[in-house]
């Protein structure tokens, strides 16, 4: 079996930082990605990786560490905007989609 | 601009009666899925597809059947909603070079009565 864990909540000040925490644990893997929900819309895309390391996407950051089962979403600068759920998602087979984790629902306030 | 459109947007429909939720992508993608999303479980797998006129099952398939009957076009059935079927479900595509990048349509929000 499989499972994706993120915490459920997260607050953070304008201008500041944010780490939105995921752990997965899966019998494979083959990449894992990071999407953005806000209230009543649909998920979007943000980053997808599948080596260790970091990779930096600008306003945005994300971290693998596939031994620890360890990936987290880094957003810098923060504006009252960035507020909404960050969803985590892994794919352990090519066909299978993806499976999500719940969800973090990270509030900015000023 | 990549395109998922779901039909229709907002429904409700009565215990054991018959529901058919579509979607279509102008993205040109192979592989298509349906996941539903209730407060508590998060998004979860329904059925999926890799090419027409061939579906597979998710990880939550019991209730649901699934149709593709082309690259564009992918329908999510009930046969006899039940009141545990409320929920907003999304369609999405994704390319067969990266599956790890979904795009998702605006959902459709079933509510079983």
């Amino acid at each position: 079996g499989q499972g994706v864990e993120q915490p459920d909540n997260l607050m953070s000040v304008e201008g500041t930082f944010a780490r939105v925490n995921c752990t997965y644990s899966t019998s494979g893997f083959n990449g894992l990605s990071w999407y953005q929900q806000r209230e009543g819309h649909a998920p979007v895309f943000l980053s997808y990786v599948v080596l260790d390391g970091l990779k930096d996407s600008g306003h945005f950051s994300t971290f693998l560490s596939r031994s620890n089962g360890y990936s987290y979403l880094l957003l810098t600068e923060l504006q009252i905007k960035d507020s909404a759920s960050y969803l985590c998602a892994v794919r352990d087979n090519y066909a299978q989609g993806l499976t999500f984790g719940l969800g973090t629902r990270v509030s900015v306030f000023p | 601009e990549a395109a998922v459109t779901q039909s229709p947007r907002s429904k409700v429909a009565v215990t054991g009666g018959k529901v058919t939720l579509s979607c279509h992508q102008t993205n040109n993608h192979d592989y298509m899925y349906w996941y539903r999303q209730d407060t508590g479980h998060g998004l979860r797998l329904i059925h999926y597809s890799y090419v027409a006129d061939s579906t597979e099952k998710g990880d939550i398939p019991d209730g649901y059947k699934a149709s593709r009957p082309s690259q564009e076009n992918f329908s999510l059935i009930l046969e006899l909603a039940s009141l545990s079927q409320t929920a907003v479900y999304f369609c999405a595509s994704s390319d067969r070079t990266n599956t790890g990048q979904l795009y998702f349509g605006e959902g459709s929000k079933l509510t079983v009565l």
